[in-house]
């Protein structure tokens, strides 16, 4: 069936790095992609989000990237801090609809 | 901003038994809410969709007779795991929108054992 994937499982970056987590999703009628941070324990927390209408969006010290050619998403931090080691989710929803799909995840840690 | 509560955080219970698991929107109506279940190291599985006032929508393979679901109110919505075994034990995520659609809001979670 339709899925979102992950291309890595995870991540190890040194404080103060810029970090890049993947993700590949397979259905080409994805119209809507959200990135969540996960903590040990928590529900996912929103990140950032992006339209199928765009290509890139910025937030503070986060950066999304689609690329629809190659159904594509990705997310970038600046300065990776501490406190950014967490598990990384992509997420995607179809036709303006409401169910929102996974992605595997990743795990990033950020090494002193 | 909105904000779901999720109760309990955390729960053991025996197998058998049922474990009600409850998810409150704080500041919005929550016309739509959804159930997720995690298992360890892995990503979240949806499990429901439930809309205020009506019958809850089940993901393939998600027992609806075990995985009971309430929505009714726009700030409430349950969830019941009926006769627990040890292979429910999970963490169970809600997450809710409002009237206007615009984003989820995920709860905390509760981290369901069984023994």
């Amino acid at each position: 069936g339709e899925s979102v994937g992950l291309h890595l499982p995870t991540l190890s970056v040194q404080e103060g790095d810029n970090s890049i987590i993947n993700c590949a999703y397979s259905n080409s009628a994805s119209d809507y992609f959200i990135w969540y941070k996960q903590e040990s324990g928590k529900g996912p927390q929103f990140i950032i989000d992006i339209r199928s209408n765009m290509d890139k969006r910025q937030g503070q010290r986060v950066t999304v990237l689609l690329n629809k050619t190659v159904k594509h998403l990705s997310l970038q931090i600046a300065a990776t801090q501490p406190g950014d080691s967490a598990v990384y989710f992509c997420a995607e929803t179809t036709g303006g609809g409401n169910k929102l799909t996974f992605g595997t995840g990743t795990q990033l840690k950020v090494e002193l | 901003g909105a904000v779901v509560s999720q109760h309990p955080s955390w729960v053991i219970c025996k197998s058998g038994t049922s474990v009600k698991i409850e998810c409150r929107s704080l500041d919005f109506q929550a016309t739509t809410m959804f159930w997720y279940r995690q298992f360890p190291k892995q990503s979240l599985m949806l499990m429901a969709t439930s809309n205020e006032g009506s019958k809850a929508t089940y993901e393939q393979g998600v027992e609806k007779d075990k995985f009971l679901i309430n929505h009714a109110s726009l700030t409430l919505s349950t969830l019941t795991v009926t006769s627990a075994h040890p292979e429910d034990s999970s963490f169970y995520i809600c997450s809710a929108r409002d009237r206007r659609n615009v984003g989820y809001t995920f709860g905390s979670g509760t981290r369901l054992t069984v023994v």
